[in-house]
């Protein structure tokens, strides 16, 4: 099974300031087609998850500019430009090129110092 | 738009059953594989099973292989997970998530059912 590695866990930031999380996978997320197929997700207190990113930097409809994805084979980023009240919550990264099982990272709590 | 709604959580004891239900509505549910996810109280997110657009294939996670079986109803557009010899560790929120593509993976989450396994 593919492992997701997050980090920080726990990411204390300033109201207006950048934040950025880490996601490393055990292997290369590159699928026979080309693709990468790493998404982030988004969960905010007593909410479900929520999609935010998939393929590596494609924003689902209604994510704000303010939140990006990067990266490439086992490394990847999700920044937040400047962060928002309404960002506060755990963030995970999940890996859906070696399936099954689909995998997720640990989660990265965010939030306001 | 797109909704799941989940239900069947509750209380149940040690080594008994209990099926979920998700009812799907607002696209074509017959076209698209649809997952089931868990979440442990205060825990990250575990996959748990998936079914394909046409009930030919169905994986399930390690955890819950041999015990969880699930399956679809596309005359009711529901997704089901049956869940037998409930165990403690099986006690989470249940969520049923949209599959369909690569791309549109877990793009539609439900708000989750309880399952609370405990004498």
């Amino acid at each position: 099974d593919v492992v997701m590695t997050q980090s920080p866990l726990s990411l204390p930031v300033t109201l207006g300031q950048p934040a950025s999380i880490s996601c490393r996978s055990s292997q290369s997320l590159v699928y026979s087609d080309g693709n990468t197929y790493l998404n982030w997700f988004q969960q905010r207190p007593g909410q479900p998850p929520r999609r935010l990113i998939y393929k590596v930097s494609n924003r689902d409809s209604g994510v704000p500019d303010r939140f990006s994805g990067s990266g490439s084979g086992t490394d990847f980023t999700l920044k937040i430009s400047r962060v928002e009240a309404e960002d506060v919550g755990v963030y995970y990264c999940m890996q859906g090129t070696h399936w099954p099982p689909w995998t997720f990272g640990q989660g990265t709590k965010v939030e306001i110092k | 738009q797109v909704q799941l709604v989940e239900s069947g959580g509750g209380v149940v004891q040690p080594g008994r059953s209990l099926r979920l239900s998700c009812a799907a509505s607002g696209f074509s549910f017959s076209t698209y594989g649809m997952h089931w996810v868990r979440q442990a109280p205060g825990k990250g997110l575990e996959w748990v099973a998936v079914i394909w657009y046409d009930g030919s294939n169905k994986y399930y996670a390690d955890s819950v292989k041999g015990r969880f079986t699930i399956s679809r109803d596309d005359s009711k557009t529901t997704l089901y997970l049956q869940m037998n010899s409930l165990r403690a560790d099986d006690t989470a929120v249940y969520y049923c998530a949209r599959g369909g593509s690569l791309t549109e993976q877990f793009d539609y989450w439900g708000q989750g059912t309880l399952v609370t396994v405990s004498s």
